[in-house]
């Protein structure tokens, strides 16, 4: 098993280009996350998909962020335009059940992002 | 006001020493208690949990919850250089649709 597997793992861009980060989640896991984490706000949910369908993206910041997952192998989350308050680290996870104690999060290494 | 409030440290103890880590949150609907560790530049893992109130011990670690005062504590007895990192408490309730709500996350260093 090769775990969540994230790309790039490390990305900079200038204001206004578009972003576009992938997700690859563990293979029958049926619930996908996407976090972003600063030191400022910590690690924040944006939005989460189940059987490949967003069920709640009341976290994602601003119309700038979408999010998308044509199957059950592949997610994207792209900004465009990109800000530079947009510089963070940006977590897939993907879990069987949900993501509670009984079936925790499995997380991928993580996209850094910087916006300059 | 955060649902999930956590020191962000940095901790530093020496090696041996019993390491508290706390946190609060004011959700009452929270049934869920998680502890992720996580190293420098990776993702979190899963480390411990509990369900309800209570604690839960695995090996070094122990895990409590008290949700008459809203606050959970990760205990680590005889801490080793290897415990260093950033410890994040999450939590989540059973009608809030899987959203796992995470502490800011409290850094450890254990000095050898």
């Amino acid at each position: 098993d090769a775990g969540v597997i994230q790309s790039p793992r490390h990305e900079v861009t200038e204001m206004g280009q578009e972003v576009t980060l992938r997700c690859k989640p563990i293979s029958g896991h049926d619930y996908l996350f996407w976090y972003r984490q600063t030191m400022m706000r910590g690690l924040e949910l944006l939005i989460y998909f189940n059987n490949n369908v967003p069920i709640d993206d009341s976290g994602m910041p601003e119309d700038r962020f979408s999010a998308k997952m044509p199957n059950a192998s592949f997610s994207n989350l792209k900004i465009q335009p990109s800000e530079p308050r947009d510089s963070a680290v940006y977590f897939c996870a993907s879990s069987l059940g949900g993501g509670n104690y009984n079936s925790p999060l499995h997380f991928g290494n993580g996209t850094r992002l910087t916006v300059t | 006001q955060k649902e999930v409030e956590q020191d962000p440290g940095p901790l530093s103890v020496p090696e041996g020493a019993i390491v508290s880590l706390n946190c609060t949150y004011s959700n009452s609907a929270f049934q869920y208690f998680m502890w992720y560790r996580q190293y420098s530049r990776k993702g979190p893992e899963l480390l411990m949990y509990t369900y309800s109130s209570g604690n839960k011990e695995d090996g070094r670690f122990t895990a409590q919850v008290d949700k008459s005062s809203k606050y959970i504590s990760l205990f680590i007895r005889d801490s080793q250089p290897s415990d260093s990192a950033t410890y994040l408490c999450a939590m989540s309730a059973p009608a809030g649709g899987f959203k796992t709500i995470f502490g800011a996350g409290t850094r450890l260093f254990v000095k050898a």
